[in-house]
């Protein structure tokens, strides 16, 4: 069985600074793994996804993660915070080679960005 | 290409009653997953369909359940309605049962009085 912590449940930060998500995973198989933003009264968006290669994954808006196999992390980060990037982030883990398994969710991160 | 869609939007229902849900997912892709976010209890997975027939189901009573039509989208209902079914239910599609990234749908919300 698989589960997922995303260890702060909110993260406050102002305006151009920057920020880490992070995100630890238990499986005892391999894993995909996906982070997902969520803005105010909208469904789940794709940032970004290591399925193998590069440890070092690069998304849409800025965001990048690391997979770090020997931590079981897959930590969200970015240099420079904007307004627009107040939202819910979710990481989330797919076992390899078990299509169709749906993905595991942690139970979210609340980025609120301010001015 | 349009995205995942679902509808209605908003749904409010009264405890007892029944509730259905519907997804249209991406043109192309065959599998359709229901998943459910509940206040405090994160995403947790309902159903999951492919070409038509149910092919998984997470740890929720039977009286979730639901159906994948020969277009691909699919319909989930909830049955004797309970005040803990409030929660924004969200449909993902893939292109294959093989695929692993999931699109997402905007989400219904239920709400449930």
């Amino acid at each position: 069985a698989q589960s997922v912590t995303q260890l702060d449940s909110q993260v406050p930060v102002f305006e151009e600074a920057p920020v880490e998500l992070r995100c630890n995973y238990s499986s005892s198989v391999s894993v995909y793994l996906f982070w997902y933003v969520q803005y105010p009264n909208q469904g789940l968006q794709l940032l970004l996804k290591y399925l193998s290669g590069s440890t070092l994954v690069k998304g849409i808006n800025g965001f990048e993660a690391e997979f770090n196999k020997s931590q079981t992390s897959f930590h969200l980060r970015k240099p420079s915070v904007h307004i627009s990037d107040t939202a819910e982030y979710f990481c989330a883990v797919s076992p390899l080679n078990q299509a169709g398994t749906a993905l595991i969710f942690g139970k979210g991160t609340t980025l609120s960005v301010s001015s | 290409e349009a995205g995942v869609t679902q509808s209605p939007t908003h749904l409010i229902k009264t405890r007892g009653q029944q509730a259905t849900l519907r997804c249209s997912p991406i043109s192309g892709h065959t599998s359709v997953y229901w998943y459910q976010q509940a206040l405090g209890l994160g995403l947790q997975f309902l159903l999951w369909y492919d070409e038509g027939e149910e092919r998984n189901r997470g740890n929720f009573p039977p009286r979730f359940s639901g159906r994948q039509f020969p277009n691909y989208s699919s319909e989930l209902n909830v049955n004797a309605l309970e005040l803990e079914d409030s929660a924004l239910y969200l449909c993902a599609s893939t292109p294959t049962v093989s695929s692993y990234e999931q699109y997402f749908g905007p989400g219904t919300r239920l709400t449930v009085t």
